[in-house]
């Protein structure tokens, strides 16, 4: 199994709503990202997590709130978004953790989001 | 803080055409440069992986090269198709945050 699965695909939330995005991959890639994409723009890297943990916030609203359970799942909980947030998330994995070597990252297909 | 070019950013050429894009980037101290490809409202494909070390990867048509010391990078795409049609993006690691920084990426159209 060579990917990384998103669900939702698509969610559409309003700001007061809570919603969560998933990722999985069965790789055994022990790195996980978060990313954020807006249109027409490239991704920014949201949050990193190496073993299960979190190794890297690139100073993210608190609204966004990242989990990894294990080291096949990282979650994304949504809660009290603007209508700025609304965007492709991508979730990308990579093989050993973030000080390793051939960090090659792979991506999923994106949940996109729209907040109303 | 580590800038990510990409020229040009967008491209449009008959099919069967050979073609270069180009990245460039500020901070040669990089771990590794991938070259992605992104087809409308997708995820991101991953096409060649360059380790810093090394100075050119081939998969199939693509041919991506290195240059570090120049901190510059080219993606040589052979007898381009219209399947080719996607924004390719690159992106570097750095050394010591090992975190992706992307290019702003070039649409590329092949015109069949």
């Amino acid at each position: 199994d060579t990917e990384v699965t998103q669900t939702p695909k698509h969610l559409v939330m309003g700001m007061t709503n809570k919603k969560s995005l998933k990722c999985e991959q069965h790789m055994g890639h022990r790195a996980m990202y978060w990313y954020k994409q807006k249109a027409k723009k490239p991704p920014e890297l949201m949050f990193v997590y190496s073993y299960e943990k979190l190794s890297i916030n690139e100073s993210v609203p608190s609204r966004f709130s990242p989990e990894c359970p294990n080291s096949s799942l990282l979650n994304l909980h949504l809660h009290a978004l603007q209508p700025e947030d609304s965007a492709l998330y991508l979730c990308a994995s990579s093989r050993g953790g973030l000080a390793e070597l051939g960090n090659e990252q792979f991506f999923g297909p994106g949940t996109r989001l729209t907040v109303l | 803080k580590q800038e990510v070019t990409q020229i040009p950013a967008a491209l449009s050429v008959p099919e069967g055409e050979n073609l270069v894009l180009n990245c460039s980037f500020t901070d040669s101290a990089i771990y590794n440069l991938q070259w992605f490809r992104q087809d409308p409202g997708k995820g991101l494909t991953s096409l060649l992986l360059i380790q810093s070390s090394q100075r050119e990867q081939t998969s199939g048509r693509l041919n991506a090269s290195l240059d570090k010391s120049s901190g510059r990078s080219t993606l040589y795409i052979a007898a381009s198709q219209p399947g080719d049609s996607a924004t390719y993006l690159c992106a570097v690691s750095d050394t010591g945050r090992r975190a992706l920084t992307f290019g702003s990426g070039t649409r590329l159209q092949v015109q069949p």
